[in-house]
């Protein structure tokens, strides 16, 4: 079936605007997760939903960045008045109920000049 | 609260040589642990897990990690390394009361050389 898609795969944004990075999750996978990746780093965890329960935000940097997601199926991540330290792969996994191991996306590269 | 650490963020071996990368984790209760491999430009994909049951686990692309509890690590070898192994590999956790949060280390850049 098919795997887990971002979009778009790359955005450009002046510092200042708003950007919106969307994720389509597979298809009855209950729990998603977004990631940042900068360049020659780590990941670092941005939030997660499971099910209908209340979203983990504890790795948000800041109240810049805000997460919605749709039932069990697409989310959006947000990052309002963008900064150039923001430039980073945007990465997006879920994963099964009952299952642990995560499924990620191609990931969305933003840059911000 | 749990953690990653891996040890080594480059790691360079002759082909045909053994792999090893190196994890560790601190966890306060039994841990799901992961590894996943980035190869160039594309996205992350597991590599093997350990949830419960056999402490040795068998991954894809000849790879095996080994969970010792007692060393609170989960190691990732191969006796014989490939060029099409050069990679970037993530070691993560998931507490098992918690299936939700994960951890991942800072990564570990696998170099071939020929």
């Amino acid at each position: 079936g098919a795997g887990v898609s971002q979009s778009p795969s790359n955005k450009v944004t002046e510092k200042g605007k708003d950007v919106e990075l969307r994720c389509d999750p597979i298809s009855g996978h209950t729990a998603l997760y977004w990631y940042r990746q900068r360049l020659g780093q780590g990941l670092e965890f941005l939030i997660y939903f499971q099910g209908n329960s209340a979203p983990d935000k504890s790795g948000l940097p800041s109240d810049r960045f805000s997460a919605e997601r749709t039932g069990e199926s697409v989310s959006t991540l947000t990052i309002q008045r963008t900064q150039q330290e923001d430039s980073a792969v945007y990465l997006c996994a879920s994963s099964g109920q009952g299952y642990y191991e995560q499924y990620f996306g191609p990931g969305t590269r933003l840059t911000v000049t | 609260a749990q953690s990653v650490t891996q040890l080594g963020s480059h790691v360079s071996v002759s082909e045909g040589a053994l792999v090893l990368l190196r994890c560790n984790y601190s966890s306060s209760v039994p841990p799901y642990l992961f590894w996943y491999v980035q190869y160039p430009n594309q996205g992350l994909q597991l590599l093997l897990k350990y949830t419960t049951g056999a402490t040795l686990v068998k991954g894809i692309n000849g790879f095996e990690a080994e969970f010792k509890k007692s060393e609170t690590s989960f190691h990732l070898t191969k006796p014989s390394a490939h060029m099409s192994d050069a990679a970037e590999y993530f070691c993560a956790v998931i507490l098992n009361t918690n299936a939700g949060k994960s951890t991942f280390g800072d990564g570990t850049t696998l170099t071939v050389k020929p």
